[in-house]
Order: structure tokens, then C-alpha cells, then sequence
């Protein structure tokens, strides 16, 4: 099945900026998404359809797309900002939805 | 406020069946695809599958065709996940959410989660 890489991990000192991929060979093709899911809480729709960011989303998380990669960007990370990702996409036939494994970002 | 509220916790015995709920409010259930993702402990958000609550059109990941099963009730704006026997490795965190195909595309809001435990 389908499947979504991304890196385990990511550390930054705040006020730096965080980049976090996720690599898929429909990506293309597909749109992709970003979640935001901190402990305890429901994850959170952060970037959609590559590079829209949804109402109440701060200025500072952005996406972009490059071939088979696409790109979670937080620039002037906060400490708020420590939190699991999620990238999110569709196989190539539209079939069902698969989410990335997650990238743990620590803001040291 | 568009509120997507999920039942509450359950403990179950492997072999046991069981459906959670997510009753939605604030708009029309109909017009809206609702998702399930599931969250084992410690581990990452895996999509399930997506039902269409206007006529039902269900689709399922490969991983979870015939595991289990994704319903609605139009009547009463509820969306259901069932297991007929349930395994101890069903233990996780099952999250519902409205995944706006026609719209964002991504899942935009979320209920906060029932939590299944499977154990003898």
C-alpha cells in the first residue's frame, strides 16, 4: 500500500526556522496536508492542499511542493510550536488517504 | 460551532464487538465526508476510511478493509466505527473527523478521541 515518509525527528532553537518533508511517489499528483497534533490533544489541520493555510493558522506555517516531496515549513519557530507533524496524502488512484509517520519537532 | 463529540471510553475483552460514535452539530451531515483515524499508544495517526453520509458511499485503507466497519445514521447525524471481534491490538486512541473533499480537502475538524482498551 501507499505509503508517506517522513523524518523521525526535528530540533530547532526558537526564533530558527523548521523545515520538515514528506516524501511520496503520488505527491505529483496529490495534494498533500499538514496536522499539528500536540500531547493529549486532537491533531490540527495546519497546511492544506500543499500551501493554503486555514483561518486561524499563524503566518509563520507555510508548505511548498517539489516533485515527489513536499514541505512543512515553520519559520521563527516558538516554543508552542513543539509538537508532532503529520503529513497526509492520497494514493495515486484517489483511492484512500494515508498519513506520513510523523515528525517529532523539538524546539531545544 | 461545528462540534464533532465521540462516545466514551470502553474497556472490552478480545472477542467482544463494539461500536463508538460521533455525533456531529453546527452543519449539515450530509453534505460532508466523516473520517476515522486510529492512534495506537505511543505510535502515529493511521487514516481508516471515510464515509459519505448522504448516501453512504464508504471507502476503506487497505489496512482496515474487513477489519472493521464505518456507518452512519442520517437521522440523528452520527457517524459509526464497529468491530465485531475485537483483538487486544485494537487498544488505541480512535479519533472521528470531517475530512471536506469538497472544500480543504484535509480533515478540518475533530472530535477528541474514544479511547478502546482490549484486554483479558
Amino acid at each position: 500500500s501507499y505509503e508517506l515518509t517522513q523524518p523521525p525527528s526535528v530540533s530547532v532553537s526558537p526564533g530558527q526556522t523548521a523545515r520538515i518533508t514528506c516524501s511520496g511517489d503520488a505527491l505529483p499528483k496529490q495534494y498533500s496536508y499538514w496536522y499539528q497534533q500536540t500531547p493529549g490533544q486532537a491533531p490540527v489541520l495546519v497546511i492544506y492542499k500543499d500551501t493554503e493555510r486555514p483561518s486561524g493558522i499563524p503566518a509563520r506555517f507555510s508548505g511548498s511542493s517539489s516533485g515527489t516531496t513536499v514541505t512543512l515549513t515553520i519559520s521563527g519557530v516558538q516554543a508552542e510550536d513543539e509538537a508532532d507533524y503529520y503529513c497526509q496524502s492520497v494514493d495515486s488512484n484517489a483511492t484512500y488517504r494515508v498519513f506520513g509517520g510523523g515528525t517529532k519537532l523539538t524546539v531545544l | 460551532e461545528v462540534q464533532l463529540v465521540q462516545s466514551g471510553a470502553e474497556v472490552k475483552e478480545p472477542g467482544d464487538s463494539l461500536r463508538i460514535s460521533c455525533k456531529v452539530s453546527g452543519y449539515t451531515f450530509i453534505n460532508y465526508w466523516i473520517g476515522w483515524v486510529r492512534q495506537m499508544p505511543g505510535k502515529g495517526l493511521e487514516w481508516m476510511g471515510i464515509i459519505y453520509p448522504g448516501d453512504s458511499d464508504t471507502r476503506y485503507s487497505p489496512s482496515f478493509q474487513g477489519q472493521v466497519t464505518i456507518s452512519a445514521d442520517k437521522s440523528i447525524s452520527t457517524a459509526y466505527l464497529q468491530w465485531s471481534s475485537l483483538k487486544a491490538s485494537d487498544t488505541a486512541m480512535y479519533y472521528c473527523a470531517r475530512q471536506d473533499l469538497a472544500g480543504s480537502g484535509g480533515m478540518d475538524v475533530w472530535g477528541k478521541g474514544t479511547t478502546v482498551t482490549v484486554s483479558s
